[in-house]
């Protein structure tokens, strides 16, 4: 089955690190960008940025440069989304989804990570 | 403040047909060749409805198509059923970019 998987939901205190994950599956995971989408509760989707696991070039949304490290791991066909130090206003629902190659759009999403951060 | 502009809300009855628009500003009618469109039901990841403007992916119901006019995109749903109720997002594709619209909630009265 072709599917994006990611990791469990996690509560931090601020100026904690944490990295998320995104498990590909069914498909050539080299072969497409995996993205990543932030949304705060009640509020719509923002564009964070994207690698290509092929060569793990990475694209970022000026919104998010420098606040966030995306990566993938092509061995364990795995995505990753890092932060270095949390802030409260970084509580949200993350996605990954995936655009084909040639692409304009996310053709499959993962299923989304809580990310809470509260003192 | 979204560069994709979209109503905030709309309804129909069960059986109508709704359509939901989504307007570009000048710097993204670039990129507006390759509008998408997602579904968002509650509690849920978005869902790919309509990709380039106008084609349908594999799966999704006929009940739905995309149409594009000068800088406005749209989505159609014809036929409104109770689960599709939820919110909608146009996105554009620019540059490694992407930009989605504020979001519509349908309401299916």
């Amino acid at each position: 089955e072709v599917q994006l998987v990611q990791s469990g939901a996690e509560v931090k205190k601020p100026g904690e690190s944490l990295k998320i994950s995104c498990k590909a599956s069914g498909y050539s995971f080299t072969s497409y960008w995996i993205g990543w989408v932030r949304q705060v509760p009640g509020k719509g989707l923002e564009w964070m940025g994207f690698v290509y696991p092929g060569d793990s070039d990475t694209r970022y949304s000026p919104s998010f440069q420098g606040q966030v490290t995306i990566s993938a791991d092509k061995s364990i066909t795995t995505a990753y989304l890092q932060w270095s130090s949390l802030k409260a206003s970084d509580t949200a629902m993350y996605y990954c989804a995936r655009l084909p190659p040639a692409g304009d759009h996310l053709d499959l999403w993962g299923q989304g990570t809580l990310v809470t951060v509260s003192s | 403040q979204s560069a994709l502009t979209q109503p905030a809300s709309v309804s129909g009855s069960p059986g109508q047909s709704i359509t939901i628009s989504c307007t570009a500003t000048s710097s993204d009618v670039g990129g507006f060749d390759y509008v998408s469109w997602y579904q968002q039901q509650p509690g849920k990841a978005p869902k790919l409805m309509i990709y380039e403007v106008s084609n349908r992916p594999s799966g999704v119901s006929n009940r739905f198509s995309g149409s594009k006019s000068g800088n406005t995109a749209s989505l159609t749903i014809s036929g409104l059923q109770a689960d599709d109720e939820a919110d909608y997002y146009c996105s554009s594709y620019t540059n490694y970019n992407f930009r989605f619209g504020g979001g519509t909630r349908l309401t299916v009265l």
